[in-house]
């Protein structure tokens, strides 16, 4: 159980185009949702928290408009990045937290998703 | 302003040895600790976990200590097994924004056969 998936796995995109990135929770409903970037040899840093049916909470640095986040259900967040430079390309992973699992909630991270802007 | 901190970079031990990791904090309002293990191209998958009303929690091989008074944890795999090789996180949350989880550098460890 606690599966999370993300899709595409692997994207190449050409300077200037967006890019969506799709996260599911397979089998468990996920009221919130969080988006990290890592870059090689470096951790992950959280990019925004996304709760269900509300707007994404971004942190610090990160640029909102461009960086689109969607949580529309209960099992799916999306992130876009739009207008995507090659500085964008990245290792994009999501995580979910099941719905009502308190503090001691762990989050449950998908595979992730390589961006590479030429 | 990196609030956790993993110095080690890397670590290297032999199969049936025990692996030792490392983690220091600077955020006194910490008192939620997590380490994840990570493959290349994969996400973190979640280990153990430790509240600050412990000092000490163990789950099978792996045990994590805490220190709070020198903002201190570590990660012991006892015995290390080729499969444990990976990434490993430390990382760590506050009560007031328990959902924000910081994530310190990760230390690659190499369990030699």
């Amino acid at each position: 159980g606690a599966v999370v998936s993300q899709h595409p796995s692997w994207v190449i995109c050409k300077s200037g185009t967006s890019v969506k990135i799709e996260c599911r929770s397979l089998d468990f409903q996920a009221t919130t949702m969080f988006w990290y970037r890592q870059f090689p040899k470096q951790s992950l840093m959280l990019m925004a928290t996304s709760n269900e049916g509300s707007k994404a909470t971004y942190e610090q640095g990160v640029e909102k408009d461009k960086f689109l986040i969607n949580h529309a259900s209960l099992t799916l967040s999306t992130l876009t990045v739009t207008s995507a430079h090659p500085e964008d390309s990245s290792f994009y992973i999501c995580s979910a937290r099941m719905a009502a699992s308190g503090r001691a909630g762990r989050q449950f991270f998908g595979p992730g998703t390589r961006l590479t802007v030429l | 302003d990196q609030q956790v901190k993993q110095n080690s970079p890397s670590l290297s031990v032999q199969e049936g040895r025990i692996s030792i990791l490392n983690c220091d904090y600077t955020n006194s309002m910490f008192d939620y600790f997590l380490w994840y293990k990570k493959y290349p191209a994969e996400g973190p998958t979640f280990l153990i976990s430790i509240s600050s009303i412990k000092d000490k929690n163990e789950d099978g091989r792996f045990t994590v200590f805490l220190n709070k008074s020198a903002k201190h944890l570590s990660l012991h795999i006892v015995p290390s097994q080729p499969g444990d090789s990976a990434v490993y996180f430390c990382a760590a949350s506050s009560k007031t924004s328990y959902d924000k989880v910081i994530f310190g550098p990760g230390t690659s460890l190499s369990v030699i056969p």
